[in-house]
């Protein structure tokens, strides 16, 4: 069974912090998504990666893929309030349509 | 805008007493998901449709039943809702496998009494 572990559970920090979040595996993925849920609404994309080493910068948002495509951290810089929510990973396996989801991490940005 | 639009979004139903949640989209997307999601943990897949094809993920329970008329709706059903389905439900949408993100509306949030 594919397993996607996501560290840490839950953070809590102060505006303009940096933090690093991790999604880790055993198994190896074809690609990996990040999603960021707030409150009340669903998952929205945040980016996806494909190869190995790939590094994805979405404003303050840097996303990177291990060698090993085993492997994913998402790093923000500077953080803001804004940036509140449930960090998911959800990775890609085989040609079917089924993420496998990590349990996410919870992020709050204190002003 | 092209959208996954959930109804209602917040849904009360006594113990026992069947619930129907629906889904719509506007994104012509072929493929659409049922998740059911608890307090800040990962979405938990309970069945998806490939068009009609319908895939049953094997630790859905039987209480929980779906119907996809067509293209653009799709209704989830929980015959007898227990005070363990008391969850968020999320429905989403892509075009297909391989790299291809998943679009998710704001979800059902289903209180059981």
């Amino acid at each position: 069974t594919q397993l996607l572990e996501q560290s840490p559970q839950f953070l809590s920090i102060q505006e303009g912090e940096n933090l690093t979040v991790y999604c880790n595996s055993s198994s190896v993925f074809s690609s990996l998504q990040w999603y960021r849920q707030e409150p009340g609404e669903g998952p929205v994309l945040l980016v996806t990666v494909v190869t190995g080493g790939e590094v994805k910068k979405l404003k303050r948002l840097t996303f990177q893929f291990g060698d090993a495509r085993k492997d994913s951290s998402l790093h923000i810089t500077a953080a803001q309030p804004g940036d509140t929510g449930l960090y998911l990973c959800a990775g890609e396996s085989g040609s079917n349509y089924q993420l496998i989801w990590g349990a996410g991490t919870k992020l709050i940005i204190k002003p | 805008d092209a959208m996954v639009i959930q109804n209602p979004r917040y849904q009360v139903t006594q113990f026992g007493k069947p619930v129907t949640l629906s889904c719509s989209q506007t994104l012509n997307h072929n493929v659409m998901y049922w998740y059911q999601q608890k307090s800040s943990q990962a979405p938990k897949l309970l069945f998806h449709y490939y068009d009609k094809d319908f895939n049953n993920e094997a630790d859905t329970p039987d209480n929980f039943q779906s119907r996809r008329p067509n293209t653009s709706f799709c209704f989830l059903d929980i015959r007898s809702p227990g005070l363990g389905d008391a969850a968020m439900y999320l429905c989403a949408t892509s075009s297909g496998p391989s790299l291809k993100p998943q679009h998710f509306g704001d979800g059902t949030r289903l209180s059981i009494l």
